[in-house]
């Protein structure tokens, strides 16, 4: 199985900040990495895929980037809504494998 | 709109076979190149792929469940079903079904979920 290593597993931000998650593969998956936002009691959302691609009717404010093994997920000017867990997923091959997750809170 | 909707019983004993279906609505689920999918959530083990069904008909498992699970479809009712035998505690988790993307543009990635379905293990 592909293994993905997501960090940090949690941090406290304030609305406007900028916020970096990364996320690490066992072996070169490409660009198939996609990212999530999940909020309590709610199922996984789909942001971005492809590593950078924009889901749409997902804000702008959201970017992903990397290939192979190292990726990240940007949010640049945190708002309200986006107080919630991430996680990536690798797309590369079965089984489908997921980080562990990082968990946004307010500062 | 695609639109998918979990059902089944939330309490399950230990031992027997946990049966969930999701109904599909706005897609077919023959056609296109899409992974029609079962997850599941837990503390302890995060989001945990568990199988999928392919509109081509065939089907694909997670390793680390295949000897109890089974995954089929009712094109004619449009909703695909997840079985998991000889259940114990440690299949109580948040249970949900997704489409996942098969073909360029998102392959791998999964675009619609359907609420979490809870399902408990318990005598």
């Amino acid at each position: 199985d592909i293994q993905m290593t997501q960090s940090p597993a949690s941090l406290s931000a304030s609305i406007g900040d900028r916020v970096t998650i990364t996320c690490r593969a066992s072996l070169n998956i490409a660009s198939y990495l996609n990212w999530y936002q999940q909020r309590p009691g709610k199922a996984p959302k789909l942001l971005i895929f492809g590593a950078s691609s924009l889901q749409s009717g997902v804000p702008s404010r959201f970017t992903g980037s990397g290939s192979g093994t190292e990726f990240t997920l940007t949010i640049t000017s945190l708002q309200p809504e986006d107080f919630a867990s991430y996680f990536c997923q690798q797309g590369h091959s079965t089984p489908w494998t997921f980080g562990q997750g990082t968990k946004v809170e307010i500062k | 709109q695609v639109q998918l909707q979990g059902s089944g019983p939330g309490l399950v004993r230990p031992s027997q076979t946990l049966s969930l279906a999701c109904t599909v609505s706005g897609a077919s689920i023959s056609s296109g190149s899409y992974y029609w999918s079962w997850f599941r959530q837990s503390a302890g083990k995060g989001l945990e792929w568990i199988g999928h069904f392919y509109t081509s008909g065939t089907t694909d498992y997670n390793p680390s469940l295949r000897d109890r699970v089974t995954i089929s479809a009712d094109k004619s009712d449009n909703h695909f079903s997840l079985t998991l035998s000889s259940v114990t505690a440690a299949d109580t988790a948040v249970y949900y079904c997704a489409r996942g993307i098969g073909d360029v543009g998102g392959y791998g990635s999964f675009d619609n979920w359907g609420p979490e379905t809870l399902v408990i293990v318990s005598s």
